[in-house]
Order: structure tokens, then C-alpha cells, then sequence
């Protein structure tokens, strides 16, 4: 399966500033995945990106919010905008599995955000 | 809006004993089923997949999959410490690559 390296691991923001989180996967993947964990839930797409296209953002999740990029096949970011205290959560990447979808979806190590 | 219920927990079972978790998925569309395993301040990991009717085993986990009743469960044999966790269920959604989390459910295993 697919190895990814997300940084950074976690972070301490100020209200109001933004924080741009990447995710560099060992080998090429159509998509990327963005979730969002908040404290004790499951998880919540925010967005899937494909290489050279826009994102697509999921219903409560907006791109001014949450630019993504998807520049290559191996790499993604997700920015916090214009953070406040209730962004603070887990910030995660995730692609498919070996062979596409239906082999699962491996995750990043995950972003801890708190936003003060 | 897809829907993936799971009971929270926490399900406590003794070391040994068999854990049973369910869940229920309203995408009557959903082909692919995962079950992911998360211990606390990890990412999730991925410990089974599913895809047709019936049972499939890896190990001591057997997930269960009923289509018709929409209904996929996740059955840990010899139940062990190191297995209290939070366990998933992630459908993925019908005509897309996403999947759809349940909120989990909480697995103590005492020794």
C-alpha cells in the first residue's frame, strides 16, 4: 500500500492566520482525499483532489476556507483559512489503495491543528 | 445524505472472549466495505475489506457483509488488549471513490 508523509504533525495557530498542510505519497495516486477529525468523532470529508483539476468539496466545506492544491500525482495541500478555535482538530490525507478503490484507502499520519 | 451507524461503545469484552461490532449503511448502492482500526492519536489503518455477501476471514477478524439488510459486521476472535480501539466502518459510496465513515465504535479488551 501506498506510504504517506503529512506534515506538520501538529501545530499550535493564532486565530485568524492560515495553515497550509502537505501530503507527499510514495507513489503516484489519482486521488487524494482531506478529512477532518474533530475532537472524539469519526472522520469528515472535506474534499477529494485530482491532479489538474479543482477540488471537489463536500457539502459544509468551501475552497476560500479550504484551498487545496494537487499539483502532481504524488503531492496535495490542504490550507486552514482564517483559522478560529473551532477548525482546532485532526487534519488527514488519505489515498487509494494498491490497485484503486476497492483495495481500501491508506491514511496520513495525520495534522493536530489548535487554534488559540 | 449518506448515513453509517455504528454504535459508540464502549463495547468492553474480556481478553479472549470474541468482539462483535456492527454496523448499518443506508447507500443501498454501496458495493465496497473497510473496517478501520483506530487507536487513540493515530490515523486509522485498514484491517478488513468486503465486497460480497457472506463472511470473509483474515486471521482472527471476520467481517460479515449482508447487502439486503444493509449490514456489515466485524467479528474479533481472541479478543487481546492490543485490540482496544476505536473500529470504523467506511462504506464507500455508490458511483464514487470516497468513502463514508460511521462514528465508530469504542473496543476495551481487559486482561
Amino acid at each position: 500500500s501506498a506510504v504517506i508523509s503529512q506534515k506538520p504533525s501538529r501545530d499550535i495557530c493564532q486565530r485568524g492566520t492560515s495553515l497550509t498542510i502537505q501530503c507527499q505519497v510514495d507513489s503516484q495516486v489519482t486521488m487524494m482525499f482531506w478529512y477532518r477529525q474533530q475532537p472524539g468523532q469519526s472522520l469528515t470529508l472535506i474534499a477529494t483532489a485530482n491532479q489538474g483539476s479543482e477540488a471537489t468539496y463536500e457539502s459544509g466545506f468551501v475552497i476560500d476556507k479550504f484551498p487545496i492544491s494537487r499539483p502532481n500525482l504524488t503531492f496535495s495541500t490542504l490550507t486552514v483559512s482564517n483559522m478560529s478555535p473551532e477548525d482546532s482538530s485532526i487534519y488527514l490525507c488519505s489515498v487509494e489503495g494498491t490497485g484503486g478503490s476497492d483495495y481500501g484507502y491508506t491514511f496520513g499520519s495525520g495534522t493536530r491543528l489548535t487554534v488559540v | 445524505q449518506k448515513e453509517v451507524e455504528q454504535n459508540s461503545g464502549p463495547l468492553s469484552v474480556p481478553e479472549g472472549a470474541i468482539a462483535s461490532l456492527n454496523c448499518t449503511y443506508s447507500d443501498r448502492g454501496s458495493q465496497s466495505f473497510f473496517w478501520y482500526r483506530q487507536y487513540s492519536g493515530k490515523s486509522p489503518e485498514l484491517i478488513m475489506s468486503i465486497y460480497s455477501n457472506g463472511d470473509k476471514e483474515d486471521g482472527r477478524f471476520t467481517a460479515q457483509l449482508n447487502k439486503a439488510s444493509q449490514y456489515v459486521s466485524l467479528l474479533i476472535r481472541d479478543s487481546q488488549p492490543s485490540d482496544s480501539a476505536t473500529y470504523l466502518c467506511a462504506p464507500r459510496e455508490a458511483g464514487f471513490q470516497k468513502l463514508v465513515f460511521g462514528t465508530g465504535t469504542r473496543l476495551l479488551v481487559s486482561p
